[in-house]
């Protein structure tokens, strides 16, 4: 099966833009979707398909793609952001999830 | 809108089974696409298999094929998850979680969205002798 490669962790100031990227060969053929998953919950979906959002999630989150890497970018970083993220696509074999970026506000 | 209710949470020695439960209210069963994931303590999210509806059947992850059941009573609307052979890395917390599925009109196919929501609350399987 193919894999989904996140970095480990990453850091933004307050109010500022963060970007934090998936790569994997299996985004050459589907969107990724993103979830936010805080200390103790379930995994939250954040952005789906090409760059829709649920109901709920804040407009400063959006989603993109080009070729084998998918990106979700938090504009205006806010301290609720802080959490765990996971990338998801579907793949050869079914479903692969990304490592996961811890995303620190500082 | 969906809500998934999970069973609690269980302790079990190495080499037995565990069977979570996940019920569905606000759709029926036959209307999603259910599949679970787990997450080992202090890990990431792992996709352990689910419903795929354009295939008509439930795919697993190599890893768990053998070892693993996903089934459904559409009666009750309530997926289960079976894990045998239980060892202490299967300690973890075991999510279901949701796609829904839709009629593909220009291919004649049922089809999923390809992305998860809701999940379930979680359950933690705990395996220690």
């Amino acid at each position: 099966s193919s894999e989904l490669t996140q970095d480990p962790a990453v850091s933004v100031a307050l109010g500022q833009t963060v970007r934090i990227t998936c790569q994997g060969d299996s985004l050459r053929s589907y969107y990724a979707s993103w979830y936010q998953q805080k200390p103790g919950q379930a995994p939250v979906l954040v952005i789906y398909g090409k760059n829709n959002r649920p109901s709920g999630i804040p407009d400063r989150f959006s989603g993109s793609s080009s070729g084998n890497t998918a990106s979700l970018t938090i504009t205006g970083a806010q301290a609720e952001d802080e959490a765990d993220y996971y990338c998801n696509s579907r793949d050869s074999s079914g479903q692969v999830f990304g490592g996961g970026t811890k995303l620190t506000v500082l | 809108q969906v809500q998934l209710v999970q069973s609690g949470a269980e302790v079990k020695k190495p080499g037995a089974s565990v069977k979570v439960s996940c019920k569905v209210s606000g759709y029926t069963l036959t209307e999603l696409s259910m599949h679970w994931v787990r997450q080992a303590p202090g890990k990431g999210l792992e996709w352990m298999g689910g419903f795929d509806p354009e295939d008509g059947e439930t795919i697993y992850a190599q890893k768990f094929q053998g070892r693993v059941t996903m089934t459904e009573d559409t009666s009750t609307d309530t997926a289960y998850m079976e894990l045998s052979s239980l060892r202490s890395e299967d300690t973890a917390v075991y999510y279901c979680a949701t796609d829904r599925i839709y009629y593909d009109i220009l291919t004649g196919y049922y089809r999923a969205y390809n992305w998860f929501d809701p999940w379930g609350q979680g359950t933690l399987v705990t395996v220690s002798s």
